[in-house]
């Protein structure tokens, strides 16, 4: 199964808002709300942002949302801050009753 | 302090196995399904297996089916991930990680994970 569809890529500069997307098929994120966003800062273990598309773990920033339409879900944050930059990725249960992560979206904060 | 702490990485010949630990600590281990992700140098995360609380159910990513075995000892708190015949494409630092659920169907987040073991597969 091929990874779920990120940008490589997304900036925007202190304050501002961005959208990271992820795009799979109703195999996964379409067919299942089991989609979760990771955080993932150069040498750490991820973290946990978002579970089940669009609840927060206790302890995150109330700046990360997430949501879902059809095939792609999406992460937002909000009032970008320099620590945000880092590496999103986003997973998705499938039915083969496997995980499936994307490839990584690398945040750059200007 | 909740914590999860693997061991059993190194450097291991292809057609080689090699046996990677978890040991958890600060929850209630055998509330959870745990699971094995990993990451190739330089590259994205990737799903390896998962293990639900009693091991009555087990799954595993279609790349290591049948070569890759996960178990757990609930008297021990402790995850473990035999890997056979292990290739060059299984390079990678392997992470445990605890899921919200007792279950792994469905395979839902990841809340807690450790600081990895690398595992090195070459000649």
């Amino acid at each position: 199964q091929s990874a779920l569809t990120q940008p490589a890529s997304v900036s925007g500069s202190p304050g501002q808002s961005i959208t990271i997307s992820c795009t799979g098929t109703s195999s996964d994120v379409g067919g299942y709300n089991y989609v979760s966003w990771y955080q993932q800062h150069p040498g750490k273990a991820p973290k946990l942002m978002i579970y089940e598309v669009s609840n927060r773990p206790s302890g995150v920033s109330n700046r990360f949302s997430g949501s879902k339409s059809g095939n792609t879900a999406s992460l937002t944050i909000s009032g970008l801050q320099a620590e945000d930059e880092a590496d999103y990725y986003c997973s998705s249960y499938t039915s083969s009753s496997t995980l499936l992560f994307g490839g990584g979206t690398k945040l750059t904060v200007l | 302090e909740v914590q999860l702490v693997e061991s059993g990485g190194g450097l291991v010949q292809p057609g080689r196995s090699l046996r990677l630990s978890c040991a958890a600590s600060g929850f209630t281990f055998d509330d959870y399904a745990m699971h094995w992700v990993r990451q190739a140098p330089g590259k994205g995360l990737e799903w390896v297996s998962g293990i639900s609380w009693n091991s009555g159910s087990i799954g595993y990513a279609d790349s290591v089916k049948g070569r890759f075995t996960i178990s757990r000892d609930n008297a021990k708190n402790s995850l473990y991930l035999q890997m056979n015949s292990l290739r060059a494409e299984d390079t990678a630092l392997y992470y445990c990680a605890k899921d919200v659920r007792t279950t792994v169907t469905p395979v839902d987040a990841f809340d807690i994970w450790g600081q990895g073991t690398m595992v090195t597969v070459s000649s």
